[in-house]
């Protein structure tokens, strides 16, 4: 059974960076094809695609936000961590965290989420 | 941003079928048989209930369909019942950057 959890600050002043962490179970980022990622939501919006990293450490960035996010993965820690550098508040949004299917291109297992305030 | 157009909202009443659209281009719905549906209600995460066009996640009812035709996707939700009303969006693996992209959201009201 896949589990996904995210954690992390819920309010942040503008220009700080943000670091969101997201704890899975029931399967290893190790593995080639396999993927995880991010996606957020502000308040009342559409959803958007963050970043992704594979099993074999490629990443994908959003090429809206490419030069401000960092997708890492720790193995050891079963945790995937995303950093978002000078944040506005435009940035506040629900950040979910997100497994993609290992057979196709859709997002399969979505944690619960964590609400980030941008505000001074 | 985003990039598929979806209706605002949809509403029918319990018991009729209705259909949401998703239109993209040729390098997202209309290139790739990776279009996925997700089904929000409110205050929840995001559920997946379509995969692959028209493919459905084990324990999703068949009452929920997809297809496709050129730059369009559809998701026609028939047997409408009270539990449907939520926010749906569509989403389409694209060979920009390459990437990800989702739709604008429809909210289906059952009336």
């Amino acid at each position: 059974q896949i589990t996904l959890k995210e954690s992390g600050p819920t309010l942040v002043k503008p220009t700080q960076t943000l670091t969101l962490t997201c704890a899975f179970s029931g399967f290893s980022l190790s593995t080639r094809g396999v993927a995880m990622g991010w996606i957020r939501q502000p308040p009342g919006k559409a959803l958007q695609w963050l970043a992704l990293i594979y099993g074999d450490d490629v990443k994908r960035y959003s090429p809206f936000l490419n030069d401000r996010l960092i997708i890492t993965k720790d193995t050891s820690k079963d945790l995937v961590v995303l950093t978002m550098t000078n944040v506005d508040p435009v940035d506040t949004a629900t950040y979910y965290c997100v497994h993609l299917s290992e057979a196709s291109e859709h997002f399969d297992y979505w944690g619960q989420g964590t609400l980030v305030t941008v505000s001074s | 941003q985003s990039v598929l157009t979806q209706p605002a909202s949809v509403s029918g009443s319990p018991g009729q079928s209705i259909t949401i659209s998703c239109t993209g281009t040729r390098t997202d719905v209309g290139g790739y048989d990776f279009v996925s549906w997700y089904q929000q209600s409110s205050g929840k995460a995001p559920k997946l209930i379509i995969f692959d066009v028209s493919s459905r996640p084990s324990g999703i009812s068949n009452r929920f369909s997809g297809s496709k035709s050129g730059n369009t996707a559809s998701l026609t939700i028939s047997g409408l019942q009270a539990e449907d009303e939520a926010d749906y969006y569509c989403g389409s693996y694209t060979s920009r950057s390459p990437s990800y992209v989702f739709g604008s959201g429809t909210k289906v009201t059952v009336l």
